[in-house]
């Protein structure tokens, strides 16, 4: 079965400090897909990114970034100088499209809810 | 750039009733998901939908729920007698196909049963 494990419940920084969203996945698969999404307050889900299991580079997209860590199954996600706009609910998120169930759903993390103060 | 919309935004209803909350996913995806997210946990997957059936379901989608595409275009998830914990936000998502898996999502329905 497949999990996905958030262990911050809930992160307070500052507005430019750096901050580091944790995300650790189970799967026994060995083809896998792992997400990220962002939910402001206003509540829809927003892609930010997608990495197949067989990428290990890690990517920067501006003050975004992402470290993935099949070792230690990790996909951790960082946030450089925070600003305000960035406070929301973060999950993480496996999909497994060579299950043979063919259904591709995602499996998500209980979600890190991101504060970021003035 | 196209997107999935659902409708309504949001919906009351008194316990007991039926809803159906619909959407419309991107035109040309094969797969078709509705997730539920009760307020402050995580996003569930309640079912998904391929080639006109269900391919897959979790144990959430039970016989008060049910799916359909009547026309090639909506994708409805009806509740048959809403219950209090059904209240929870709604999304649907759709993907492209087998290469491309990202999921695209609605912006959600809020379903508030009262």
């Amino acid at each position: 079965a497949q999990k996905v494990t958030q262990a911050q419940t809930e992160i307070s920084v500052v507005e430019k400090e750096d901050v580091t969203l944790d995300c650790v996945y189970e799967t026994r698969d060995t083809t896998y897909y792992l997400f990220w999404y962002k939910q402001p307050p206003s509540g829809e889900l927003v892609f930010l990114i997608r990495r197949n299991s067989f990428d290990e580079q890690n990517e920067i997209s501006g003050r975004y970034s992402w470290n993935f860590q099949k070792s230690t199954s990790s996909f951790n996600f960082t946030i450089t100088a925070s600003q305000v706009v960035d406070s929301a609910v973060y999950f993480c998120a496996l999909s497994d499209p060579y299950s043979g169930a063919g259904s591709y759903q995602l499996t998500f993390g209980k979600g890190t809810k991101l504060s970021v103060i003035p | 750039e196209p997107e999935v919309t659902q409708t309504p935004s949001h919906q009351v209803t008194q316990m007991g009733q039926e809803v159906i909350l619909r959407c419309v996913p991107i035109s040309n995806h094969l797969y078709f998901y509705w997730y539920r997210q009760i307020l402050g946990q995580k996003v569930e997957f309640l079912v998904s939908f391929y080639n006109n059936e269900i391919s897959e379901k979790s144990e959430i989608f039970d016989d008060q729920f049910s799916v359909e595409r009547p026309d090639g275009s909506n994708f409805t998830l009806k509740i048959r007698s809403t219950k209090l914990e059904d209240s929870a936000m709604y999304f649907c998502a759709s993907i492209p196909g087998v290469v491309n898996t990202e999921a695209f999502f609605g912006q959600g329905t809020r379903l508030t049963v009262v």
